[in-house]
């Protein structure tokens, strides 16, 4: 596609249910980013994958937060048993490799969790 | 840990102005990058500038250049004839050389008085 694209790009949720967002990298993007944008805040790093190798999971937050990449392609971000905490916009950006190289980003998945 | 500090929380400035927004940020490396990320109410991060902490030499991008102090660990970013579409959330980011994460500040919000 032209951009990396996510989706839902709102999403309301009640306080214990699970949550799955979505983005689609800039094809042929080897490296994806997830972040978390809390209202008033900078990003917060949440997980990288890059090729094959296996991802950098150090931001993810607990382990209610978990990501996968199929295909090396979309990946997507699921959130089990969500809390009112969770609310934030949650960004996704893809890159062709590291370095000076400029990561894309997505619209971004404003969750909301009541 | 790496981390980068926006000490400005909003900023404001007359069209056809010059404003300058700071950023520090503190590391033990030698070989990194910085980069400038603007956020308009769209919520897409969008690249403004970057730079090589090996290049003496400042960045700089059309109207956006950069102040770049490597001793002081010091990032502003310098918007010269300030445009109504300027306004935005600018975020200061860092990536140490061979690692993908990218480190945000908190962002400065800019307002364009007309």
């Amino acid at each position: 596609g032209a951009g990396v694209s996510q989706s839902p790009s709102n999403k309301v949720t009640e306080k214990g249910k699970d949550v799955e967002l979505r983005c689609d990298p800039i094809s042929g993007h080897t490296a994806l980013y997830w972040y978390r944008q809390s209202l008033g805040q900078g990003l917060e790093f949440l997980i990288y994958f890059q090729g094959n190798s296996a991802p950098d999971k150090s931001g993810l937050p607990s382990d209610r937060f978990s990501a996968e990449r199929t295909g090396g392609s979309v990946s997507t971000l699921t959130i089990q048993r969500t809390q009112q905490e969770d609310s934030a916009v949650y960004l996704c950006a893809s890159s062709s490799t590291g370095g000076l190289t400029e990561a894309f980003f997505g619209q971004g998945t404003r969750l909301t969790v009541v | 840990a790496q981390t980068v500090t926006q000490s400005q929380p909003e900023m404001s400035v007359q069209e056809a102005e010059t404003v300058t927004l700071s950023c520090t940020y503190d590391t033990s490396e030698s070989d990194y990058y910085l980069f400038w990320y603007k956020q308009p109410p769209s919520r897409q991060m969008i690249l403004v500038i970057r730079q090589e902490a090996y290049k003496q030499q400042n960045a700089t991008e059309n109207r956006f250049s950069v102040n770049f102090q490597k001793a002081a660990k010091s990032f502003s970013l310098k918007i010269s004839d300030s445009q109504l579409g300027d306004a935005a959330m600018y975020f200061c980011a860092y990536r140490v050389f061979g690692n993908e994460k990218l480190t945000f500040g908190t962002g400065t919000r800019l307002t364009i008085i007309p």
